[in-house]
C-alpha cells in the first residue's frame, strides 16, 4: 500500500514570503496526485491536481502553484505568502481508477502567515 | 455547482451506543462515496465507501447506507469508542473523473 509523506509538519511564515511544500509517495507508480486545503473547522477544498508529470490542474484562482517534477513528487509553492494562504495542506494519492478511485491523505502541514 | 453536505456539524453520544453520521449529497449522477474519519491535526483516514449500484455495506463496526433515491448516504458506528471521537467527511466522486467533493464535517463526541 502506499505512504504519503508531507513536510514540513509546520511551518510559520511572514507576510510576502515565499512558500514551497513538498509531497512524496511511496509504494505506488503513475498515481494522481492531490493538494487540499483545509480551513480550522471546515472541510476540504481542492487546489490542484495531477495525472502525471508536469501535468497540473488548477481547482481555484489563488496565490498558489503547483509543480510535478517527478512521477511521486508533488510540490505547492508560492512567491508571495498572502495572510489568507494560512490552513492545513493536505496531499492526497488516488490510483486513477476512475469513478472508483479511492484517495488517501498524507499527515498535513499546517501553514501560519503572520 | 454541486455539492455534498453534513447539516450536523457535531454528535454527542456515550460510549457503547451506536452513531448515525448523516450526509447529503445533490449530484445525482455521482456513483462513488467514500467515509473518512479526521483526528485533530491529522489527515483524513479512509474508513469505507460504497459503489452506486450498491445501498449497504459492512466494514468493522462500521456500516455505509446509500439511499438513492433520496441523495442520502449514512455512516453507523457501531458500539462507540471514545477512539472514534474525530470528524468524519464524506465525499463524492464527480464528473466521473478522480475528483472527490467533501462536505463540511460532522464532529462526533464520544463520552465515557
Amino acid at each position: 500500500s502506499q505512504t504519503i509523506h508531507q513536510w514540513p509538519a509546520t511551518l510559520v511564515q511572514p507576510v510576502g514570503s515565499p512558500l514551497s511544500l513538498e509531497c512524496t509517495v511511496e509504494g505506488t507508480s503513475n498515481p494522481n496526485l492531490y493538494w487540499y486545503r483545509q480551513a480550522a473547522g471546515r472541510g476540504l477544498q481542492l487546489l490542484f491536481y495531477s495525472v502525471g508529470i508536469g501535468q497540473i490542474s488548477s481547482e481555484v484562482p489563488q496565490n498558489l502553484s503547483a509543480s510535478r517534477p517527478q512521477d511521486r513528487q508533488f510540490i505547492l509553492s508560492s512567491k508571495k505568502l498572502l495572510l489568507s494562504d494560512s490552513g492545513f495542506y493536505l496531499c492526497a494519492c488516488g490510483m486513477g481508477q476512475g469513478a472508483t478511485d479511492t484517495q488517501y491523505f498524507g499527515p498535513g502541514t499546517r501553514l501560519t502567515v503572520l | 455547482g454541486e455539492s455534498v453536505g453534513l447539516h450536523l456539524p457535531t454528535l454527542s453520544v456515550q460510549e457503547g451506543d451506536n452513531s448515525i453520521i448523516n450526509c447529503a449529497y445533490s449530484n445525482s449522477a455521482s456513483d462513488y462515496f467514500i467515509w473518512y474519519k479526521q483526528e485533530s491535526g491529522k489527515g483524513p483516514q479512509f474508513i469505507i465507501d460504497i459503489r452506486s449500484n450498491m445501498d449497504k455495506r459492512q466494514g468493522q463496526r462500521v456500516t455505509v447506507l446509500l439511499n438513492k433515491t433520496v441523495k442520502h448516504l449514512s455512516l453507523q458506528i457501531a458500539a462507540t469508542q471514545p477512539g472514534d471521537s474525530a470528524v468524519y467527511f464524506c465525499a463524492e466522486n464527480t464528473a466521473g473523473f478522480q475528483k472527490l467533493v467533501f462536505g463540511t464535517g460532522t464532529r462526533l463526541l464520544v463520552s465515557p
